[in-house]
């Protein structure tokens, strides 16, 4: 059975706090991972990762592949309160029918 | 800039009620998708759809049916509904060109009692 594992499940840390978000994976045929946001509404994309060992940048945040060991990290430095929410990792199988398998996600608190 | 656009927000229902969720794009995408979300069970795929006319079975079907008439449109209906159908409903879209991420809509609180 296919599954995706994040850790933790929650996290709470102060403004500024470098933080390190888990993702875990057993699939077959996988083809890429996905890290999305979710503060109130709607999943937010942030990276897809296709490659291991490339890291994926945008401002604070930052990602990294390991195809071998089956798992990702997503880095968060110098963490506001605006970057309180649920985490998400997804894994795509590679159907031609894009379908992602969701982990529970990691809701992470960032206090003032 | 609508993105995809799900209505309604919110939805008290009683029990054997039914009710269809409306989930519209406005991106040209062909693949569109409808995920439960429920507390510490992260996303689930209901059903999807790869174009027009056409839709299958995700993850959890069971009480739930699907139309895409339009390329544009993917409508999600509880037949009736039931309080295990409780939940955050969410929709998505992807194109079919390449391999590009899903994009979600704000979702849909949906209550049974």
């Amino acid at each position: 059975e296919d599954k995706v594992v994040q850790s933790p499940l929650s996290l709470v840390v102060h403004e500024g706090d470098t933080v390190t978000l888990n993702c875990s994976y057993e699939v077959t045929n996988f083809r890429s991972l996905l890290w999305y946001k979710q503060e109130k509404k709607a999943p937010t994309f942030l990276f897809m990762l296709t490659s291991s060992g490339i890291e994926k940048k945008s401002g604070r945040l930052s990602s990294i592949l390991d195809k071998k060991e089956l798992f990702s990290i997503l880095n968060i430095t110098a963490t506001q309160t605006g970057d309180s929410a649920v985490y998400l990792c997804a894994v795509d199988r590679g159907s031609t029918l894009g379908r992602l398998y969701f982990g529970r996600g990691t809701q992470l608190t960032v206090w003032p | 800039n609508a993105g995809v656009t799900q209505t309604p927000k919110f939805r008290v229902l009683k029990t054997g009620q039914s009710m269809t969720l409306l989930c519209a794009q406005d991106m040209n995408h062909e693949y569109m998708y409808w995920y439960r979300q429920d507390p510490g069970m992260g996303l689930r795929l209901i059903h999807y759809s790869v174009g027009e006319g056409t839709t299958a079975k995700g993850e959890v079907p069971d009480g739930y049916n699907v139309s895409r008439l339009k390329k544009q449109n993917f409508l999600l209906g509880l037949e009736s509904a039931a309080p295990s159908q409780t939940s955050v409903y969410f929709c998505a879209s992807s194109p079919l060109q390449g391999h590009q991420p899903q994009h979600f809509g704000d979702g849909t609180r949906l209550s049974i009692l």
